[in-house]
């Protein structure tokens, strides 16, 4: 069954640090791979997506991706973390199997200290 | 600023009452959803509208009715409802069903008593 996998229920960093959140997907071909953010009681934002071509992708607010496909994963990444960046972060995955449809990954909250 | 705006933004309702949550998008996409959030949580698909035809309804129980007026335009009605239905209802759009990005909306904070 296609699955995806955000390890990391919770991360805390320091701003100004690097971040990296991961993902895992489970799926016969190479999906479609989006990242977006929740703030908190909020609706949820796209930072970037994979559909082909170039394996890093930049997003917006200074976050980048790459995709490998060897290991399955889409993992995102920021050079220097702001404490505006603390929010939930969802991995998602588009598959077309029948009609389109879009399978999050369980979140990874960020926190970020001062 | 959010071009997909759900209204209300809060609501509390008994069992037995008779509510509806609006969505509204104008940036012409023919692809709506609703989805549900629990607390801590991924959204969870509930309906597909697309063209304004239902495409896909994932078992969801009958008292979450949807309805597409029109392709701007997405309401999913409420009625008897249970408190286990308290959560965040997120409406979203994308250009096409098939072109996967979503924009979503802030969503409607639903509190059954």
């Amino acid at each position: 069954a296609q699955s995806v996998t955000q390890p990391d229920i919770h991360i805390t960093v320091s701003e100004g640090a690097s971040l990296e959140l991961r993902c895992n997907y489970s799926y016969g071909a190479t999906p479609y791979l989006f990242w977006y953010v929740q703030s908190p009681g909020q609706g949820l934002q796209l930072l970037l997506k994979y559909f082909s071509g170039d394996t890093l992708v930049q997003g917006i607010k200074g976050f980048e991706a790459e995709f490998k496909r060897s290991q399955s994963s889409f993992n995102l990444r920021k050079p220097s973390v702001h404490w505006s960046d603390a929010a939930e972060y969802f991995c998602a995955v588009g598959l077309n199997t029948g009609g389109f449809k879009t399978i999050f990954g369980a979140g990874t909250r960020l926190f970020v200290k001062a | 600023d959010t071009e997909v705006t759900q209204t209300p933004k809060h609501l509390v309702m008994g069992m037995t009452n008779k509510k509806s949550l609006k969505c509204e998008q104008h940036m012409g996409h023919r692809a709506m959803y609703w989805y549900k959030q629990k607390a801590k949580k991924p959204p969870e698909l509930m309906f597909v509208y697309s063209y304004e035809k239902l495409s896909i309804n994932e078992s969801v129980p009958s008292r979450f009715s949807p309805e597409c007026p029109n392709s701007s335009l997405l309401n999913l009605h409420l009625h008897a409802l249970q408190p286990e239905d308290s959560a965040l209802y997120l409406c979203a759009s994308s250009q096409t069903r098939d072109t996967g990005e979503l924009f979503f909306g802030e969503g409607s904070r639903l509190t059954v008593l």
